[in-house]
């Protein structure tokens, strides 16, 4: 059965700083992995998607890293606002369906 | 387009009580899922409906939850009774048959309160 931890639980930075969040799965044969931010009361949003057959995806400020034979992947949010602030769940695709982590709360001091 | 929508958005009930969700996916998506979260936790899904057939239901609790997919677009998620461990989010999320992407796209939620 898969299990996806995340790394660091919660994590409090001042704006504009570099951060890596980071997120591990326990069986490699995945179709691809999703990373998701929640905010408070809210649903889930979609803010990168890696096949299995790549090794990264950016979107703005957000580069999101997959090494599969390590059954690692990151998320690099460059220059962090205040309006980064929210959960980010990451979530493996694979035989079993989605499963997600439990979430790194990041918070961006102004 | 229009993303996932579900009502109501929040509800609160007592225990024994039954409560009822909607979800209506994007359009043309066959694919719909229901998970459940829990404070703190990541989404857990309940089941998946594949046009109107569940593909998988193995983390449903069949004794108190049911859902249904008639005509192949919407969706309700029953649970009677409520139990208080059964308060959590619950997301609707869909995808295309055709995207070999599997990408999910989820709603807003139901947040469900049991006292």
């Amino acid at each position: 059965k898969q299990e996806v931890t995340q790394i660091p639980a919660a994590l409090s930075v001042p704006e504009g700083e570099n951060l890596v969040l980071n997120c591990s799965f326990t069986d490699s044969a995945i179709y691809n992995l999703q990373w998701f931010r929640q905010d408070p009361g809210k649903g889930l949003t979609s803010l990168l998607l890696i096949q299995s057959s790549q090794r990264e995806q950016t979107s703005g400020r957000l580069n999101a890293s997959l090494d599969k034979s390590s059954g690692r992947s990151t998320l690099y949010i460059a220059a962090s606002q205040p309006g980064d602030s929210a959960t980010y769940l990451c979530a493996v695709n694979g035989a079993d369906g989605l499963t997600f982590g439990k979430g790194t709360h990041l918070i961006i001091q102004p | 387009e229009a993303g996932v929508a579900q009502s109501p958005r929040y509800k609160i009930i007592e225990k024994r009580q039954s409560v009822a969700f909607w979800c209506n996916p994007i359009s043309g998506h066959a694919t719909l899922y229901w998970y459940q979260q829990i404070l703190g936790q990541g989404p857990k899904l309940l089941i998946q409906f594949q046009n109107n057939g569940v593909v998988d239901d193995s983390q449903l609790p069949k004794d108190r939850f049911s859902a249904e997919r008639l005509k192949g677009v919407d969706s309700t998620l029953k649970i009677q009774p409520a139990k208080l461990e059964d308060s959590a989010v619950y997301l609707c999320a869909s995808s295309s048959l055709t995207s070999s992407r599997g990408e999910q796209y989820f709603g807003p939620g139901t947040r469900l309160t049991v006292t």
